[in-house]
């Protein structure tokens, strides 16, 4: 079935770095969802997009507009408050239900 | 963020236990995702409705689980017999439509753990 590569599994960051994350997807998607869980379970959403760009703060989502294949979210000015495990989750042309990737831990340190 | 409520927050079972599970979607969402999330972080989409009506579900959630969204009252969701593997943090989403365009809000979750 449709699959979402999400890397890296893992990522460890001093504070005031940037990073980005990524999810491939194996076919042709119409929309990507990002969400961080906290440690409570709890998955807020940061961005959707259907194509093009979003900034909201110190993140930044971009959805690959020509071929609907991949998704990044970028970290900026890394702060400790942004550790969690970040998904992303994709909806094919379809489908009606999103497809996660597995998620990418992150810990920010002093 | 999300105004997506979920109960009980936690629940323990026996095996061959009903565990059932409830959720109110944010007003207005007149579409529900039930999700499962087991501990290697794999998220498995179990079955979805709009209003009253299931739009799509899984075989495992047809034959195992009994699940329904009545018009005013909560979403519910119930595993008929518990199994050891379907401990799992149980997570409910609502969104305002079906066709692209709309973000999926979720709620805090049920850990259901089955002994």
């Amino acid at each position: 079935g449709d699959q979402v590569e999400q890397s890296p599994s893992a990522l460890s960051l001093h504070e005031g770095t940037d990073s980005a994350l990524r999810c491939n997807f194996t076919t042709t998607m119409r929309s990507v969802q990002w969400f961080r869980q906290n440690s409570r379970g709890s998955l807020i959403s940061l961005f959707y997009l259907a194509s093009g760009t979003k900034e909201n703060g110190r993140l930044k989502s971009a959805f690959d507009s020509k071929e609907r294949r991949y998704s990044t979210l970028h970290i900026r000015d890394a702060q400790l408050e942004d550790s969690g495990t970040y998904f992303c989750a994709a909806e094919d042309r379809g489908g009606r239900a999103l497809i996660f990737g597995t998620g990418t831990t992150v810990s920010v340190s002093p | 963020n999300s105004k997506v409520i979920q109960t009980p927050r936690y629940l323990v079972k026996g095996q061959g236990q009903k565990a059932k599970m409830r959720c109110i979607p944010e007003k207005g969402h007149p579409v529900v995702f039930w999700y499962q999330q087991n501990k290697n972080n794999e998220f498995k989409f179990l079955i979805n409705f709009q209003n009253q009506e299931v739009l799509q579900q899984i075989d495992m959630t047809e034959k195992r689980f009994s699940a329904e969204c009545p018009s005013n009252s909560p979403c519910s969701l119930e595993i008929q017999s518990s199994e050891a593997g379907d401990s799992a943090l149980y997570l409910c989403a609502s969104r305002g439509g079906l066709g692209g365009a709309e973000t999926l809000y979720f709620g805090s979750g049920t850990r259901l753990t089955v002994l």
